[in-house]
């Protein structure tokens, strides 16, 4: 098993430039998400997937979307980039949602660096 | 926002020494979570925490969940380089969400 892949490991963009994050797992998992990473902030979840066809925002939405066709790939795309999306951002998946008493555990990707000038 | 304080931010520790860190929070979690970030890596669970009290240990590393579910502990015994990393705690509500500390950087000079 790969585990989590993520494409690219690092990216720089203009300023108002799109792209697309990918995200692959061949676990079987339901349960997909990011993530970004900032200095003194620790990680923030972004979007999440409990199956395919089925998306929800996270805690920072703002400026992203997904959307999950298949149980493997869980792509983010960045529609216009901004300096404040400069980050580092990981994919993790899990076998189900996570909920308190019995967690799943999530695995992650090894990131994605990007810049945005 | 973010509503977990890890602390301390960042330690400096000879080889062979012992390593706290801990986690707080003004509100409850039922699950406290443990990972260790390594450079240009994803985050990897060390250690899950599922009833207040709880003590548990993995290896060198012990953690317990706070009797107030307000807080988590961490500690790693007789560091070894490769312990160099970042250690992040993550709290979980019984809604699903997971909010993560700021990450302690941890660095053992052999």
């Amino acid at each position: 098993n790969a585990g989590v892949t993520q494409t690219p490991k690092f990216q720089v963009l203009k300023t108002g430039q799109s792209m697309t994050l990918q995200c692959a797992q061949d676990m079987n998992h339901e349960y997909m998400s990011w993530y970004r990473q900032d200095p003194g902030m620790g990680l923030r979840l972004i979007h999440y997937s409990v199956g395919a066809g089925i998306t929800d925002q996270g805690e920072v939405p703002n400026g992203y979307n997904v959307s999950r066709s298949t149980t493997e790939d869980f792509p983010l795309r960045l529609l216009s980039a901004a300096p404040s999306q400069t980050s580092v951002y990981f994919c993790a998946s899990s076998y189900s949602y996570p909920r308190g008493g019995g967690y799943n555990e999530q695995f992650f990707g090894p990131g994605t660096r990007l810049t945005v000038l | 926002g973010q509503q977990l304080n890890q602390s301390p931010q960042s330690m400096f520790i000879q080889e062979g020494e012992d390593v706290s860190m801990n986690c707080t929070s003004s509100s409850i979690f039922n699950t406290w979570l443990w990972y260790k970030q390594e450079p240009g890596e994803g985050p990897v669970l060390l250690i899950a925490l599922y009833k207040a009290g709880e003590l548990t240990s993995n290896g060198r590393l012990t953690a317990q969940f706070g009797i107030t579910r307000k807080d988590s502990f961490l500690n790693i015994s007789a560091s070894i380089p490769s312990d160099v990393g970042i250690y992040f705690c993550a709290g979980l509500r019984n809604t699903g969400k997971l909010i993560f500390g700021q990450g302690t950087t941890l660095q053992v000079k052999p």
